[in-house]
C-alpha cells in the first residue's frame, strides 16, 4: 500500500523558514515523479513545486519561486521542501503527492503550516 | 502562468441527474495535459481524469472528460450521492501546473 506521510508543519513567524519532509513507503520511490501540493484553509488546490525521480528536474509555482526548494533523497525515500522568506499568504495545508510528470495519484494526509506573528 | 478558470462556481442537481462541470484555460493546453480532481470535505484529492479523458484506475465509468486546446469538460452522466463534491481541473502542459478553483457540485 502506498504511503506519504508528512512531517515538519507548524507555527512560523513571517520570514522564517521550515523544511518539510514526506517520507514515502509501498512503491518504488526513485522511480516516481514528486509533487508539493497546498491548500489554504477553506480555499481551492494550489501546485508548488515537482521533482523528477532522479532529482536533477525541478518546477516552481511563480508564488513561491526564489524562496522554495524542493529535493529529495531517494536512499531514504523522502521528499522535502525547504520554505524560507515566509508569509501570511503561505499559510496552508501542505500534501506531498506522487503521479505523473503532471498529475497526482496518490496523496499524503498533509501537514499545517501557519505563518502567524 | 496558464489560468484556468472553472465554471459553474457551484452546480446544484439532484441524483440521477447530469452534470456538466467547465474549465477553460487562459492558453492553449499542450497535448491536451489536463486533468480533474474529485475532493470531498476532510479527505485528499483523488484523481479522475488524465489527458483530458483517460479515467483513473478504478474511476467508474460514469464519469468522462472531454476537450482539447483551451475548453475542457467534466461529464457525470447520472449523479450518485457519493458524487457530491468539490471538483478541480489542473493543466499540467507547462513547466508550471495550475489549478483551477474548483466547482462546488452539491445537492439540489
Amino acid at each position: 500500500e502506498v504511503q506519504l506521510v508528512e512531517s515538519g508543519g507548524g507555527l512560523v513567524q513571517p520570514g522564517g523558514s521550515l523544511r518539510l519532509s514526506c517520507a514515502a513507503s509501498g512503491f518504488t520511490f526513485r522511480s516516481h515523479w514528486m509533487h508539493w501540493v497546498r491548500q489554504a484553509p477553506g480555499k481551492g488546490l494550489v501546485w508548488v513545486s515537482r521533482i523528477n525521480n532522479d532529482g536533477t528536474y525541478t518546477t516552481y509555482a511563480d508564488s513561491v519561486k526564489g524562496r522554495f526548494t524542493i529535493s529529495r533523497d531517494n536512499a531514504k525515500n523522502t521528499l522535502y521542501l525547504q520554505m524560507n522568506s515566509l508569509t501570511a499568504e503561505d499559510t496552508a495545508v501542505y500534501y506531498c503527492a506522487t503521479g505523473g510528470s503532471g498529475y497526482c495519484y496518490n496523496w499524503g494526509q498533509g501537514t499545517l503550516v501557519t505563518v502567524s506573528s | 502562468e496558464i489560468v484556468l478558470t472553472q465554471s459553474p462556481g457551484t452546480l446544484s442537481l439532484s441524483p440521477g441527474e447530469r452534470a456538466t462541470l467547465s474549465c477553460r484555460a487562459s492558453q492553449s493546453v499542450d497535448n491536451s495535459y489536463l486533468a480533474w480532481y474529485q475532493q470531498k470535505p476532510g479527505q485528499t484529492p483523488r484523481l479522475l481524469i488524465y489527458g483530458a479523458s483517460s479515467r483513473a484506475t478504478g474511476i467508474p465509468d460514469r464519469f468522462s472528460g472531454s476537450g482539447s486546446g483551451t475548453d475542457f469538460t467534466l461529464t457525470i452522466s447520472r449523479l450518485e450521492p457519493e458524487d457530491f463534491a468539490v471538483y478541480y481541473c489542473q493543466q499540467y502542459g507547462s513547466s508550471s501546473i495550475t489549478f483551477g478553483q474548483g466547482t462546488r457540485l452539491e445537492i439540489k
